[in-house]
């Protein structure tokens, strides 16, 4: 079975600066999908970025970009000029494989940001 | 607007008793899942369609029934709730069995008393 696993339950940022928020998975596919996903206060689940696995560049939308290390199993998140609005837990997710659709998600980053 | 309704927003349900999650997507979406979130340790699948008729077992099924009523709605059951069913449930919906679009509802807050 797959496995997402992020290992920083909190972290916290200046606003302006730059944080990278980590995760590893475990699969043995070679064809899937990573996700980060942002959940602010409100619970509503905001995709940010999408990565496929077959593609060696790594995904990037405007201030947020991944550094996807398919050897080593590792997709981190990078938030550049961190803003107030960015404050919320961030989630990790995998699809694919023989569980293509079901989405693996990590157990959650809450990202702080002090102004 | 267009996306994933997911009814009631907030419950509060005493032991033993049932209710049903309602959840409804306008995107002609063919697959549909049923997601809980606990604090520390993110969302876990509970049930998943990926087709209409078709419905199949996630990570954490125990406890819960689900119908594809059609391809728009997609429940969830709890027939005897219990307080460790106090969770929030997410419905979501992608386009088919893949890694692009899926597009999740707000979310329901159910406690078990």
């Amino acid at each position: 079975a797959q496995t997402v696993t992020q290992s920083q339950p909190e972290m916290s940022v200046q606003e302006a600066e730059t944080v990278t928020l980590s995760c590893t998975y475990d699969t043995s596919e070679s064809d899937y999908y990573l996700f980060w996903y942002k959940q602010p206060p409100s619970r509503q689940m905001i995709l940010v970025i999408r990565q496929e696995a077959y593609k060696q560049q790594n995904a990037t939308e405007n201030r947020f970009s991944v550094n996807f290390q398919k050897a080593a199993k590792s997709f981190s998140l990078k938030i550049s000029d961190s803003q107030l609005g960015d404050a919320a837990m961030y989630f990790c997710a995998y699809a694919g494989g023989t569980s293509y659709g079901k989405l693996t998600f990590g157990q959650g980053t809450i990202l702080t940001v002090h102004p | 607007n267009a996306g994933v309704t997911q009814t009631p927003k907030f419950q509060v349900l005493k032991t033993g008793q049932s209710m049903t999650l309602q959840c409804a997507q306008d995107m002609n979406h063919n697959s549909m899942y049923w997601y809980r979130q606990d604090p520390g340790m993110g969302l876990r699948l509970i049930y998943y369609s990926a087709s209409e008729g078709t419905t199949d077992k996630g990570e954490v099924p125990n406890g819960y029934n689900v119908s594809r009523l059609n391809k728009r709605e997609f429940s969830l059951r709890l027939e005897s709730a219990a307080p460790s069913q106090t969770s929030v449930y997410f419905c979501a919906s992608s386009p088919s069995v893949g890694g692009r679009g899926y597009t999740f509802g707000s979310g329901t807050r159910l406690t078990v008393v």
